[in-house]
């Protein structure tokens, strides 16, 4: 089937702003996710959006979804070390059953100090 | 709150034993996942069950068998483990409710020799 695409890598600076972007498959889809990796880890919900939301504000994360586009982008206000992970964009189209995540193959975000 | 609980962490298998990786899950979700993450691919589902009672193939079923045990346990068994098996294996729960997306455990890394 389509892959969810995602960039592989992004560098940037403590104290500066990231935006992680993703280019989902399935217009159907009602829920779009990310989520944090962190090496070694299991993958951790950081925050979901609906599709009839064009925006979602949670602390430092902002989610902006285009659905025209199928585009979704996390941007994380200043970066800090500890968001050094990698981040994955999930679908959930309807015509997964049992509710199945389609993932991206994930970011890897390096932060420096 | 444990979560979701895979066992065991780490293993080493020569090729053609057979091994079960367990999951668990105290949260009284009813779809639990099982999926594999090697390097450059992303996360690939294996199997899934949507609900008690009731399991199917994923992107990547071949050479894995499932057994959901009761609601709480979703274990995957390898018959005869090949290198190619080598990878990291998460466990996931969700609720029917979309919204609340996926628990993962903390993984397996199983390598096959």
């Amino acid at each position: 089937g389509e892959d969810v695409e995602q960039s592989l890598f992004l560098s940037v600076r403590e104290g500066d702003s990231s935006v992680i972007n993703c280019t989902y498959t399935d217009s159907s889809s009602t829920y779009l996710y990310w989520y944090k990796q962190e090496p070694g880890a299991g993958l951790q919900l950081l925050t979901y959006i609906f599709s009839n939301m064009d925006m979602k504000q949670d602390q430092r994360l902002t989610v902006l979804l285009n659905k025209k586009d199928k585009h979704l982008s996390l941007r994380i206000a200043d970066t800090q070390t500890g968001d050094s992970a990698i981040y994955f964009c999930a679908e959930t189209p309807e015509s997964n059953s049992g509710y199945a995540l389609n993932f991206g193959k994930g970011t890897s975000l390096l932060v420096t100090p | 709150n444990a979560g979701v609980t895979q066992t065991p962490k780490f293993q080493v298998l020569k090729t053609g034993q057979s091994m079960t990786l367990q999951c668990a899950q105290d949260m009284n979700h009813n779809s639990m996942y099982w999926y594999r993450q090697d390097p450059g691919m992303g996360l690939r589902l294996i199997y899934y069950s949507a609900s008690e009672g009731t399991t199917d193939k994923g992107e990547v079923p071949n050479g894995y068998n499932v057994s959901r045990l009761n609601k709480r346990e979703f274990s995957l068994r390898l018959e005869s483990a090949a290198p190619s098996q080598t990878s990291v294996y998460f466990c996931a729960s969700s609720l029917r409710d979309r919204g609340n997306g996926y628990t993962f455990g903390s993984g397996t890394r199983l390598t096959v020799v």
